[in-house]
């Protein structure tokens, strides 16, 4: 059965240093998103992504944040500088053209 | 932001006994629901999904129901097993199929325990 992948599983790093999280959707799926969940919080939308552009992006995901799909299979999530507020699970899904999303097994960002 | 709220935490089930897990939203422009469940260290699982012209949805041991008056939404799970205690969440999108970009607004999530 086809699933989301994401590397790494867990990614440690300092404030201030730039880190890439990375996804590979499901192979025919057209439309990508990554969410995050901080520890005791909901999971919360941060941005899709369709025909090679964002389509939408929610406040949390502000300028030190970037994504790109630089080939026909990976996602990226670059933050540029990390927080101490940046901690939390990210998680990538993928849909194709029915409603349900599919999630990847999550990366666990912590940022020290 | 509470727009997909689960006024439950917690939920514990007799194995063999139905669970049912409840789910509000205020948002009357959501048009599609899913249900996920999620076990710790883990990515939330597409359990089931149901579209705003219907009511019901069934899938094997889960049905959603939707009563989009009351802005309720519940999943059923009959017979429960040990194998479904996890964290079930409720999450609502706005036009989710076709080109709609889809994002999905979360609940707090429900742990549900079935006891053996």
């Amino acid at each position: 059965e086809p699933e989301v992948t994401q590397t790494p599983s867990h990614q440690v790093t300092q404030m201030g240093q730039e880190v890439i999280l990375r996804c590979v959707p499901i192979s025919n799926h057209l439309y990508f998103y990554w969410y995050r969940q901080i520890l005791g919080q909901k999971v919360e939308f941060l941005v899709s992504f369709y025909n090679n552009e964002i389509s939408e992006k929610s406040e949390i995901f502000d300028d030190q944040f970037s994504v790109e799909r630089p080939d026909g299979s990976n996602f990226t999530l670059k933050i540029r500088s990390t927080k101490l507020e940046d901690s939390a699970m990210y998680f990538c899904a993928s849909r194709g053209q029915g409603g349900e999303q599919y999630f990847g097994p999550g990366t666990r960002l912590t940022v020290t | 932001d509470q727009q997909v709220k689960q006024n439950s935490p917690s939920l514990s089930v007799q194995e063999g006994r139905i669970s049912i897990l409840n789910c509000d939203y205020t948002n009357s422009m959501f048009d599609y629901f899913l249900w996920y469940k999620k076990y710790p260290a883990e990515g939330p699982t597409f359990l089931i999904s149901i579209s705003s012209i219907k009511d019901k949805n069934e899938d094997g041991r889960f049905t959603v129901f939707l009563n989009k008056s009351a802005k309720h939404l519940s999943l059923h799970i009959v017979p429960s097993q040990p194998g479904d205690s996890a964290v079930y969440f409720c999450a609502a999108s706005e036009g989710a199929g076709g080109t709609s970009y889809g994002k999905l607004t979360f609940g707090q999530g429900t742990i549900l325990t079935v006891h053996p």
